[in-house]
């Protein structure tokens, strides 16, 4: 069955470097997501991606934010300053077009996330 | 804006004994309701989902929710617990003007033999 995959499992920065976290959807997916979980909080969204641009982000999703994806396979999320309160669960997400069977009520299928942990 | 509500942090069940997990869910217009279930190192994995029609969803696991649009409530339901049902799960909402899934707080489910 195939899978969202995400790269690394665990990443450790110092503050204010720049981490990029990576994610491979499912091939024949066109949505992507990414949400975080800050630990013993809720998970929250991020931003969505469809035809090569954003297409809605909430307000965490500020400057130091941005998504990416780079060829054919990966989506990538990029921080650019860290700082501590980046410190995370990041998930990856994907969910198949339109067109394919539902549009809006497709399932979003996860990835099993990234721990960012900022020093 | 729309928001989740997962009222318990943890539930616990005896193995074959019925589970409910309770979800209630605020929302302008119709509801997109998903559940999803997270075991350790893991991703969220989709459960069910709640669209439109019957008001008792069936999905993954022998796992189903019912959808009350007067109580605004989507509690997933098991006839007989397995232990091997112990895991987080969270409840979503979806509206229709946008892409983002809003989650509850999640509910950790502790299955005992």
């Amino acid at each position: 069955e195939p899978e969202v995959t995400q790269t690394p499992s665990h990443q450790v920065t110092q503050m204010g470097q720049e981490v990029i976290l990576r994610c491979v959807p499912i091939s024949n997916h066109l949505y992507f997501y990414w949400y975080r979980q800050i630990l013993g909080q809720k998970v929250e969204f991020l931003v969505s991606f469809y035809n090569n641009e954003i297409s809605e982000k909430s307000e965490i999703f500020d400057d130091q934010f941005s998504v990416e994806r780079p060829d054919g396979s990966n989506f990538t999320l990029k921080i650019r300053s860290t700082k501590l309160e980046d410190s995370a669960m990041y998930f990856c997400a994907s969910s198949p077009s339109e067109s394919t069977s539902g549009g809006y009520y497709n399932e979003q299928f996860f990835g099993p996330g990234t721990r960012l942990t900022v020093l | 804006a729309q928001s989740v509500a997962q009222p318990e942090d943890q539930v616990n069940v005896a193995e074959g004994n019925p589970l409910t997990v309770k979800c209630t869910y605020s929302v302008s217009g119709n509801p997109y309701l998903f559940w999803y279930v997270q075991y350790p190192n893991r991703g969220l994995q989709f459960l069910l989902k709640y669209i439109t029609g019957d008001n008792l969803v069936k999905g993954s696991y022998g796992f189903e929710a019912e959808f009350n649009k007067s109580q605004t409530s989507f509690h997933l339901k098991k006839p007989s617990a397995l232990v091997s049902d112990s895991a987080l799960y969270f409840c979503a909402v979806r509206d229709l003007s946008g892409n983002m899934l809003t989650f509850g707080g999640g509910t950790r489910l502790m299955v005992k033999p």
